[in-house]
């Protein structure tokens, strides 16, 4: 079984700066690796995933992941936030065999003060 | 390309009465179909599998009885609340997994649906 742990339940950044959002996972086997944005009583909104290759990860609305293997982290990166991007965001991983369902983290309430 | 569709948006009813929410894929077809049930400020949490043609599965500690699961096209999942209680008022959000075996790893959410029961 997998799960996921996003160590930061609240982020508050200035607009333009720039904002890591925690993401560390558990799993035995081999996993998928997700991120997805929501917004007020919105479904969710794929940012960016890994599936294998290239451990750094570019997504949409300017957002960049890293797959750390040895250190079990996905953490999501973007250089200068926008007041858009204010948004809750969700950390999530699957395995890559049978059902591959996803399971989350906690989720990461991002907000972006002028 | 790849919307999913949840109707009713949101709906209020009465206990004891029973809630249906579809999910639907609109422009791809989905062997494989997820529902998830989310609470205020927290994550998402997997009710069940909703298989094409076949029985659902569902998550530990969810009710089959009270949680009703129907998959009758590749493009259309029902969720029927039975019987429902003020505890099943919640955001239930579906997401559809595109039919073949290049699209294994995707899901695609839908808007989600609020059912307040009062």
């Amino acid at each position: 079984a997998q799960s996921v742990t996003q160590l930061d339940s609240q982020v508050p950044v200035f607009e333009e700066a720039p904002v890591e959002l925690r993401c560390n996972y558990s799993s035995s086997v081999s996993v998928y690796l997700f991120w997805y944005v929501q917004y007020p009583n919105q479904g969710l909104q794929l940012l960016l995933k890994y599936l294998s290759g290239s451990t750094l990860v570019k997504g949409i609305n300017g957002f960049e992941a890293e797959f750390n293997k040895s250190q079990t982290s996905f953490h999501l990166r973007k250089p200068s936030v926008h007041i858009s991007d204010t948004a809750e965001y969700f950390c999530a991983v699957s395995d890559i065999q049978g059902a591959q369902k996803l399971v989350f983290g906690q989720g990461t309430r991002l907000t972006i003060n002028p | 390309g790849a919307v999913v569709s949840q109707h009713p948006s949101w709906v209020i009813c009465k206990s004891g009465t029973s809630v249906k929410i579809e999910c639907r894929s609109l422009d791809f077809q989905a062997t494989t179909m997820f529902w998830y049930r989310q609470f205020p400020k927290q994550s998402l949490m997997l009710m069940a599998t909703s298989n094409e043609g076949s029985k659902a599965t569902y998550e530990q500690g969810v009710e089959k009885d009270k949680f009703l699961i129907n998959h009758a096209s590749l493009t259309l999942s029902t969720l029927t609340v039975t019987s429902a209680h003020p505890e099943d008022s919640s955001f239930y959000i579906c997401s559809a997994r595109p039919s073949g075996r290049f699209s294994r790893n995707e899901q695609y959410f839908g808007p989600g649906t609020r059912l307040t029961v009062t």
